[in-house]
């Protein structure tokens, strides 16, 4: 079964540039989330989309990122402008739609974000 | 107050050792609980879910306090293979939300 995919791997931008990153979860997961993950930090949730349809964004930084999920399946999420402050690497996962328990996460390989 | 708070580590032990890690959550009314595993420059993946009565998987226990709000997890026996950062993860409540602690890393020596 092929895994959660994501693009680019790597990224160099400067700051105040615009940046997209583009990610593919697993065949039939409805759930797809976007996270951060900042060097020595645990993955943040940044977007968590439930077919085309989101849940949560409440840690999105809305005047900078933007996501969306068209068709609910693949995804794109956004930076513009880049600040240095983002730095990071970004894990999209999926799940498959939770109804009465939690269901394990599978990530992507992430893309590392690098602003200077 | 951090949601999930972990001693950032690193342990270093040797193989063969026994090695515990604790996690402290902030949301009493958090639902599941779970362990991933993080290698180097690599993405999280699920090491084992956490139950009330505690459970084992080979040579890792999880075991859960609910009155204290306290996880842990115990690596018997331990490989070079088991390097790594573990996280200690929390779902809050609906929507399959997953709250990341920062991470304890472990590093196995000969």
């Amino acid at each position: 079964e092929a895994g959660v995919a994501q693009s680019p791997r790597y990224k160099i931008i400067e700051k105040r540039q615009s940046v997209a990153f583009w990610c593919n979860p697993i065949s039939g997961h409805a759930t797809l989330y976007w996270y951060q993950q900042i060097l020595g930090q645990g993955p943040k949730l940044l977007i968590q989309f439930q077919n085309n349809g989101v849940v949560d964004d409440s840690q999105l930084p809305k005047d900078r990122f933007s996501a969306e999920r068209l068709k609910g399946v693949d995804s794109t999420l956004k930076i513009q402008p880049a600040k240095l402050e983002d730095s990071a690497v970004y894990l999209c996962a999926s799940s498959p739609i939770s109804r009465d328990r939690v269901y394990e996460q599978y990530f992507g390989p992430g893309t590392r974000l690098t602003v200077t | 107050r951090k949601e999930v708070e972990q001693d950032p580590g690193p342990f270093n032990v040797p193989e063969g050792a026994t090695v515990a890690f604790n996690c402290t959550y902030s949301n009493s009314a958090s639902q599941s609980f779970f362990w991933y595993r993080q290698d180097c420059r690599k993405e999280p993946k699920l090491l084992m879910s956490v139950y009330s009565s505690g459970n084992e998987d080979g040579r890792f226990t999880a075991q859960l306090n609910r009155a204290s709000q306290y996880i842990s997890l115990l690596i018997r026996d331990s490989k070079l293979s088991d390097s790594a950062t573990y996280l200690c993860v929390v779902n809050p409540g609906g929507y399959n939300k997953l709250i990341f602690g920062a991470g304890t890393r472990l590093a196995v020596h000969p």
